[in-house]
């Protein structure tokens, strides 16, 4: 079935680093989204992305959808120390491997973002 | 008030008993999801929900069941739990699919922490 990798698996972030982290499938996807996860909550979406090359932002965070539909970025800028979490990418299987509905999502395997010690 | 509310947060259980999570929301979405996360694996969906008479099978239902009382509440089963059930459980929901996209865009309650000794 179709998987979403997401890179780096963890990383570490000093205030005021910009953070970059990426999220590649070997199939087509027609919608990134971009989810934090902070310790013992729920995913939190920050930012959807529903056409090839669309840049969006939501304050200092900023994502974009490849031109190949295979892959997303996400960028965090001027990292504050409340920036710490787990972020997912999530996108609708292409291909309708979970029952042939609409509106069931893939997600990857997480990014997690950690204080430098 | 959250949206979407998750009882209970924390259960600690035996091997063989049976065991229901509830989820409830008032986003007022038809939509309704059941995952899973284990450290290291992302999301999984169990099952998911597209209206009351509407029950799917999502990547990894063995060993689960559900029920959708209404359109505001989704539970979750487990028949007869065993140790690898031990997870983290997350509901979610979403609008129904319309000629916009939002139906993608699914929102998660807090989780229910579930040990199975």
């Amino acid at each position: 079935g179709q998987q979403l990798n997401q890179s780096p698996q963890s990383m570490f972030i000093q205030e005021g680093e910009d953070v970059s982290m990426n999220c590649t499938s070997s199939s087509i996807f027609n919608t990134w989204l971009w989810y934090k996860q902070d310790p013992g909550e729920g995913p939190v979406l920050l930012i959807a992305l529903y056409k090839a090359g669309e840049l969006t932002s939501n304050g200092r965070l900023t994502a974009q959808f490849g031109i190949t539909r295979k892959d997303s970025f996400l960028n965090i800028s001027a990292s504050i120390p409340s920036d710490v979490g787990i972020y997912f990418c999530a996108g609708p299987p292409t291909f309708m491997n979970y029952g042939g509905s609409q509106g069931n999502l893939i997600f990857g395997k997480g990014t997690k973002l950690s204080v430098k010690p | 008030d959250a949206d979407v509310t998750q009882t209970p947060r924390n259960r600690i259980t035996k091997t063989g008993k049976r065991i229901m999570l509830e989820c409830s929301q008032t986003k007022g979405h038809d939509r309704m999801y059941w995952y899973r996360q284990d450290p290291g694996l992302g999301l999984r969906l169990i099952y998911y929900s597209f209206d009351v008479k509407d029950i799917n099978k999502g990547e990894i239902s063995d060993g689960y069941s559900v029920s959708r009382q209404a359109q505001a509440k989704f539970s979750l089963s487990l028949e007869s739990a065993i140790p690898n059930q031990t997870a983290l459980y997350f509901c979610a929901t979403s609008e129904p699919g319309t000629s916009g996209r939002s139906y993608n865009e699914q929102f998660f309650g807090p989780g229910t922490r579930l040990t199975v000794l």
